[in-house]
């Protein structure tokens, strides 16, 4: 099966910028989504196809695939960004897989 | 307003069955594939299972294969998700999940507020 490979954790200040990264085998090949999920909520929507955003998703959220890393950035970080951020890819044999979060504190 | 609603969820024993239900609202409901997604626990989200928008097509992850079944009531707006021979692991969040296109959940566009299954004696 597929697996994708996120780092448990990231921190990063205010105002800076933050680059969750997501692994997979020639991930690249793929288009893969991001979700941000606030405590006790339900996840959302916030990059979709490597690097399109749903309407309401503020410009700051980016995305970017290639080779075997898919990163999320997000620059002027703020408070209300911190969150659960997870990846995610349709595979043809694994249908639907995500990455395992990775929890973004902002310092 | 596009929105899921999921119910069901509870506490039920090792061994158990549960029913939950997903009510749709605010789109063409048969136009899309919708699926399942669960949450133990302080854990990351993990799929569950899809069925395409017909209901002609139902796919599972090997975890649940055999154990549950999922359907759709397209007349009624609602997905369903049967669990049998529920165990402790299969505790978590689970949530309702729309996808892009009628034939994949590519894209989980949607997502519900989610219901709460407990598996203990």
């Amino acid at each position: 099966s597929y697996v994708l490979t996120q780092p448990p954790s990231v921190s990063v200040a205010p105002g800076q910028t933050a680059r969750v990264t997501c692994g997979g085998n020639n991930i690249g090949t793929k288009n893969v989504q991001w979700y941000q999920q606030r405590p006790g909520q339900a996840p959302i929507l916030v990059v979709y196809n490597n690097n399109d955003r749903p309407s309401g998703i503020p410009e700051r959220f980016s995305g970017s695939n290639s080779g075997n890393t898919a990163t999320l950035t997000i620059t002027r970080v703020e408070a209300g960004d911190e969150a659960d951020y997870c990846c995610q890819v349709w595979d043809s044999r694994s249908h639907v897989v995500f990455g395992g979060g990775t929890k973004l504190t902002v310092l | 307003e596009v929105q899921l609603l999921e119910s069901g969820g509870g506490l039920v024993q090792p061994g158990g069955s549960l029913r939950l239900s997903c009510a749709a609202s605010g789109f063409t409901f048969y136009s899309y594939a919708m699926g399942w997604v669960r949450q133990a626990p302080g854990k990351g989200l993990e799929w569950v299972s899809l069925i395409t928008g017909a209901g002609g097509n139902r796919y599972y992850a090997d975890s649940v294969k055999g154990r549950f079944t999922i359907s759709r009531d397209n007349s009624k707006n609602t997905l369903y998700l049967e669990m049998d021979s529920l165990r402790a692991e299969d505790t978590a969040t689970y949530f309702c999940a729309k996808g892009d296109n009628g034939a994949t959940m590519a894209v989980v566009v949607l997502w519900g507020q989610g219901t709460l299954v407990t598996v203990s004696s």
